[in-house]
């Protein structure tokens, strides 16, 4: 399996700001995934960030608001610009070794916008 | 549309009991079915999986079933016990769409002592 950490493990912030998740590997991946979980309810896949690429987004979510970099192998960070208060979620990054099929979680990042 | 459907909600069952939680799914693609645990404040962890060359994969107490032709699957929790309550969610991925996860809604089971 792959254990993944997620900093910061909750954050509070004003409407307008931008904030930064980071993910952490304790080993390289191929894929990176990030979703939101809104309280209550399923996991929506909002992005895709492979090994030297692009990331690549789902419908409803852009580059803009959620810019995502994946600077190495064991690494990646979601911003959420213009931070509005219905982004306040649950933000989790997951990861996939190549060849495998299964994704592994990290612990989430409680996002809360007033 | 819902391309993976979990009919139930919610599903309440005694200790000891076996949880029977269903799912289905539309994209004949899928080739990939995990099932996740989540408990309150965490994140999902694998709890078991199976491909779809399988009919059926059993890692202890827990089994799934799966019907290709009917595009159903089921997780069967034997001798269910209270900390098996939880949120389960039924997944599908397909190598050819990028591995990529779609998760159904998700069934809060609640095994009573």
């Amino acid at each position: 399996s792959v254990l993944l950490y997620q900093k910061p493990n909750r954050d509070i912030c004003q409407s307008g700001t931008s904030l930064k998740i980071q993910c952490v590997a304790d080993s390289q991946v191929v894929s990176m995934f990030w979703y939101q979980q809104f309280q209550e309810q399923s996991l929506m896949l909002m992005a895709t960030a492979n090994e030297g690429s692009e990331a690549t987004y789902e419908s409803g979510f852009t580059k803009d608001k959620f810019p995502i970099s994946r600077p190495n192998l064991t690494f990646s960070t979601l911003t959420v610009n213009n931070a509005r208060p219905g982004d306040s979620s649950i933000y989790f990054c997951s990861s996939r070794r190549g060849g495998q099929d299964t994704q592994y979680f990290g612990p989430g990042t409680r996002l809360l916008v007033l | 549309q819902q391309q993976v459907r979990q009919s139930s909600q919610s599903l309440t069952v005694w200790e000891g009991e076996t949880a029977i939680l269903n799912c289905s799914y539309e994209n004949s693609a899928f080739d990939y079915f995990p099932w996740y645990q989540q408990f309150p404040g965490e994140g999902p962890a694998l709890l078991i999986a199976i491909r779809s060359v399988s009919d059926k994969k059993e890692d202890g107490r827990f089994t799934i079933f799966f019907n290709k032709r009917e595009k159903n699957l089921s997780l069967h929790i034997k001798d269910s016990q209270p900390g098996d309550s939880a949120t389960y969610f039924c997944a599908a991925s397909a190598r050819a769409g990028g591995y990529k996860v779609v998760f159904g809604s998700g069934t809060r089971l609640l095994v009573s002592p």
